[in-house]
């Protein structure tokens, strides 16, 4: 059973606009989650995270938002570059656990110069 | 700052056979986790070590899979015997503290043929 759903596997997007990813997740006690955007041949690259007791964490041109009552968060990327092209997953974690990431599926964004 | 480095990067072996993956986490985390993606599915978690003490094996598929960390530096994780299911990327990631995001190096790619 998947606790963390990206249920888009991929998205395109032109250069300049923005970028906007989504994720459910099922696990009431996450508390803390994260986006990692990864290259081919590559290990995942952290981008940024948010604590549940926020609802927006911004760093640059990438905000997430989280929403506890729709168990929701998203990314988004503004303006979006060429260079963004990547896979991006959503990953949660649980206090009391060993701060293991539950990761989604990924979704592949490509933005189109 | 050295990011997490992984040993080897790639490794094809027979089933039957044994391998072993090391990782180099960046100096000064005392947390080091250990993932799996295999087939292209969810990375998912396999253990976690503070310092040298396993905190969490949970995610360890089956008594063929050994990690250590002696010294609480370097990991290694052994699979003994390869079977054609543990073939898959295999990701080491650190951080600081618990709770706080994980840094991942770029994996060992195993195949088991």
């Amino acid at each position: 059973d998947q606790q963390v759903k990206q249920n888009s596997p991929s998205l395109s997007v032109q250069e300049g606009r923005i970028s906007i990813l989504n994720c459910d997740y099922t696990n009431s006690m996450f508390d803390y989650f994260l986006w990692y955007k990864k290259y081919p041949a590559e290990g995942p690259t952290f981008l940024i995270s948010i604590s549940s007791i926020k609802d927006k964490n911004e760093d640059g041109r990438f905000t997430v938002f989280l929403n506890k009552s729709a168990k929701h968060l998203s990314l988004h990327i503004v303006p979006s570059q060429p260079g963004d092209s990547a896979v991006y997953f959503c990953a949660a974690s649980e206090e009391g656990s060993a701060r293991q990431l539950t990761f989604g599926s990924g979704t592949q964004l490509t933005v189109l110069p | 700052e050295a990011g997490v480095t992984q040993f080897p990067s790639h490794s094809v072996i027979e089933k039957g056979q044994t391998v072993t993956l090391r990782c180099d986490p960046i100096s000064g985390h005392d947390n080091l986790y250990w993932y799996r993606r295999v087939m292209g599915k969810e990375i998912k978690f396999l253990l976690h070590f503070v310092k040298e003490s396993k905190q969490d094996e949970s995610g360890m598929p089956n008594n063929r899979f050994l990690a250590e960390r002696t010294g609480g530096t370097y990991s290694t994780l052994k699979v003994q015997p390869a079977e054609l299911e543990d073939s898959g990327v295999y990701f080491c990631a650190s951080s600081q503290q618990q709770g706080t995001e994980q840094y991942f190096g770029p994996g060992t790619r195993l195949t088991v043929t």
